[in-house]
């Protein structure tokens, strides 16, 4: 299973809104409403943003919202804030050998 | 809150042995699955292994990757989750990171991982 793909890097102003995809295949984005998102300051605990493409776990800021389109699924920070600032990695379920694939990460920038 | 504490972590040589230790607490721990995910050094996140919880007869899955050398296991009474890695080679080099299941399809909880490296 190959990793999913994310652009290296994205960037945005303060309140403006950005978009993070994640490009996989029919055997596990495509697959599987198991796609999920984490942020991760370097040095801390990666945590988690989204769930199931499109859910919440509690305490996550509804600025946060994903979604998915065949093999490629979408993180989208709205009102971008400068806490934001951090490598955001997706995750899909495979239901193979390996059973989880991440994508490369993404360092999200706020200018 | 949840709290998942990774240590066990340091130099060793390509060929050795090393045993990663997870101490969890704030949570049920014999109810949950629990992962191994690590990070290589300019690389992203590589799931490693499972381990299941009683229900599932404690369980284990692994990547390709690792399959055959590493081990994880877990001690419900220590609520203790543990990596045995061995015949290890360089490009093992990364943080290993301790990661709760969600008893979905998801990881919901991580530590703060913990730095093997592998060099002569």
């Amino acid at each position: 299973q190959s990793a999913l793909t994310q652009p290296r890097s994205v960037s945005g102003s303060p309140g403006q809104s950005v978009t993070i995809s994640c490009t996989g295949t029919s055997s596990d984005v495509g697959a599987y409403n198991y796609v999920s998102w984490y942020q991760h300051h370097p040095g801390k605990a990666p945590k988690l943003m989204i769930y199931d493409v499109n859910k919440w776990p509690s305490g996550v800021p509804d600025r946060f919202s994903g979604s998915k389109s065949g093999n490629t699924a979408s993180l989208t920070i709205s009102g971008l804030q400068a806490e934001d600032e951090a490598d955001y990695y997706c995750c899909s379920y495979t239901g193979s050998q390996n059973l989880w694939v991440f994508g490369g990460g993404t360092k999200l920038t706020v200018l | 809150e949840v709290q998942l504490v990774e240590s066990g972590g340091g130099l060793v040589q390509p060929g050795g042995s090393l045993r990663l230790s997870c101490a969890a607490s704030g949570f049920t721990f014999s109810d949950h699955y629990m992962d191994w995910v690590r990070q290589a050094p300019g690389k992203g996140l590589e799931w490693v292994g499972r381990a299941r919880n009683k229900a599932s007869r404690d369980t284990t899955q692994y990547a390709a990757s690792v399959k055959g050398r590493f081990t994880v296991s877990r001690d419900d009474s220590k609520n203790s989750l543990y990596l045995q890695m061995n015949s290890l080679k360089t490009e093992d080099t990364a943080i290993y990171y301790c990661v709760r299941d969600s008893k979905y399809y998801y990881m919901d909880a991580w530590g703060k991982g913990t730095t093997v490296t592998v060099s002569s």
